[in-house]
């Protein structure tokens, strides 16, 4: 496809089940991002991978959340044990060569999650 | 604590009115601004990407300017147009990672 895509779109689960998410970047994008907004805030950064590197993990606010990504491909984005707190929209990027910051980042459409 | 701040958080104008928003951001190691357009249903949309001090952009009828030394950025919309309706981000990007601010909700009525 054409842009950076997501599933599931949406996803309702109960309290304390896991829960992956799935990003698709745009091919040859070595940059991938993962940003979450809660109700009423503004996008959060989670962890941001770069080719090979070791990915940037510093913005994940709990060790219930961990994410993958192979090479310069699909990314997931796993939370166990969900909380009422983790319901959000979940948001991928993808960029083509993150540089100094002025790479345009490609959003995917979110996963809207409901924890019950 | 770095913080990215836009205002106002919500606005409705008429069609045809011209408008503004600011974002306001960290005055120090700064790398870039960026400024994303997002409708509902839909993904976060780039406008503009800003790096230097005095930088004004334009794409048809939004435009945008910085100012790195004090630390904020404006986003213009002129002749607004029921399609322009979205939430307008900015992100700043410093040292580290980027940090977005809240966006402004703009609606325009026909």
């Amino acid at each position: 496809g054409a842009g950076v895509s997501q599933s599931p779109s949406n996803k309702v689960t109960e309290k304390g089940k896991d829960v992956e998410l799935r990003c698709d970047p745009i091919s040859g994008h070595t940059a991938l991002y993962w940003y979450r907004q809660r109700l009423g805030q503004g996008l959060e950064f989670l962890i941001y991978f770069q080719g090979n590197s070791a990915p940037d993990k510093s913005g994940l606010p709990s060790d219930r959340f961990s994410a993958e990504r192979t090479g310069e491909s699909v990314s997931t984005l796993t939370i166990q044990r969900t909380q009422q707190e983790d319901s959000a929209v979940y948001l991928c990027a993808s960029s083509f060569t993150p540089g100094l910051g002025t790479d345009t980042q490609y959003f995917g459409p979110g996963t809207r999650l409901t924890v019950l | 604590i770095l913080n990215v701040e836009q205002s106002p958080q919500s606005l409705h104008v008429q069609e045809g009115d011209s408008t503004n928003f600011t974002c306001s951001f960290p005055s120090s190691n700064f790398y870039a601004l960026h400024w994303y357009r997002w409708e509902t249903a839909k993904s976060p949309e780039a406008l503009f990407v800003m790096t230097l001090n005095g930088d004004e952009k334009k794409k048809g009828r939004i435009s945008a300017t910085l100012n790195t030394k004090e630390g904020y950025s404006y986003l213009y919309i002129k002749g607004s147009q029921p399609e322009d309706s979205a939430t307008y981000l900015c992100a700043f990007k410093g040292t580290y990672k980027y940090i977005f601010g809240t966006g402004t909700r703009l609606k325009v009525l026909a």
